[in-house]
């Protein structure tokens, strides 16, 4: 069963201290990996897509890194900021049967606090 | 700000009342998704639709009718609902079914009384 887990289940930092989330997943024959931002009662926004290939993929503040071996990625987020305050979602594409499937992780609850 | 609009932002219905939600995208996207959102979960795929034609249906109950009149519109017809099904309702889009990166819209929040 394709499954992602996405850990810690939830976070308080301070203003301006940095973190690391993770992501594990099962997911097999994998397409790619994505990490969004979803604020509160809003859409998910995308952070970040990475491929195979891909090791490492910034956005600003945010860092993404996928072992494509270990079937792990981490999302580094630098510098937080009070704005960061939102649930982070790991969500991996495979292919099955009926073509594609995206896998959600349950998501990292991030508070930063000032 | 999400180029996926989706209308209305909130929307409190009875149970046996007939409404729709509504969604909207201008990025020539040929994949059009609707997914259901309960708090604190992650979003529970519901219906894909790919080039205007439905190709996946998660078993969902038929008092949830979707619709796609265009390659840029796509609806969800409301009916006879029940309270469980309240949530936040999301509309997605991307270039590819396979591929595309999903861009989501900000919800529509269902309150089922």
């Amino acid at each position: 069963k394709n499954q992602v887990e996405q850990s810690p289940q939830s976070l308080i930092i301070l203003e301006g201290k940095n973190c690391t989330l993770q992501c594990n997943y099962t997911v097999s024959p994998f397409s790619n990996l994505r990490w969004y931002k979803q604020d509160t009662g809003r859409g998910p926004v995308s952070l970040t897509i990475m491929t195979f290939s891909e090791n490492t993929k910034s956005n600003g503040r945010y860092t993404a890194t996928l072992d494509a071996d270990t079937k792990q990625s981490s999302l580094h987020i630098t510098a937080s900021q009070l704005s960061d305050s939102a649930s982070y979602i790991c969500v991996v594409t495979g292919n099955s049967n009926s073509g594609y499937a995206l896998n959600f992780g349950k998501g990292t609850s991030l508070l930063v606090t000032p | 700000d999400t180029e996926v609009t989706q209308t209305p932002k909130h929307l409190v219905m009875g149970m046996t009342n007939k409404k729709s939600l509504k969604c909207e995208q201008h990025m020539g996207h040929r994949a059009m998704y609707w997914y259901k959102q309960k708090a604190k979960k992650p979003p529970e795929l519901m219906f894909v639709y790919s080039y205007e034609k439905l190709s996946i249906n998660e078993s969902v109950p038929s008092r949830f009718s979707p619709e796609c009149p265009n390659s840029s519109l796509l609806n969800l017809h409301l009916h006879a609902l029940q309270p469980e099904d309240s949530a936040l309702y999301l509309c997605a889009s991307s270039q590819h079914r396979v591929t595309g990166e999903l861009f989501f819209g900000e919800g529509s929040r269902l309150t089922v009384l």
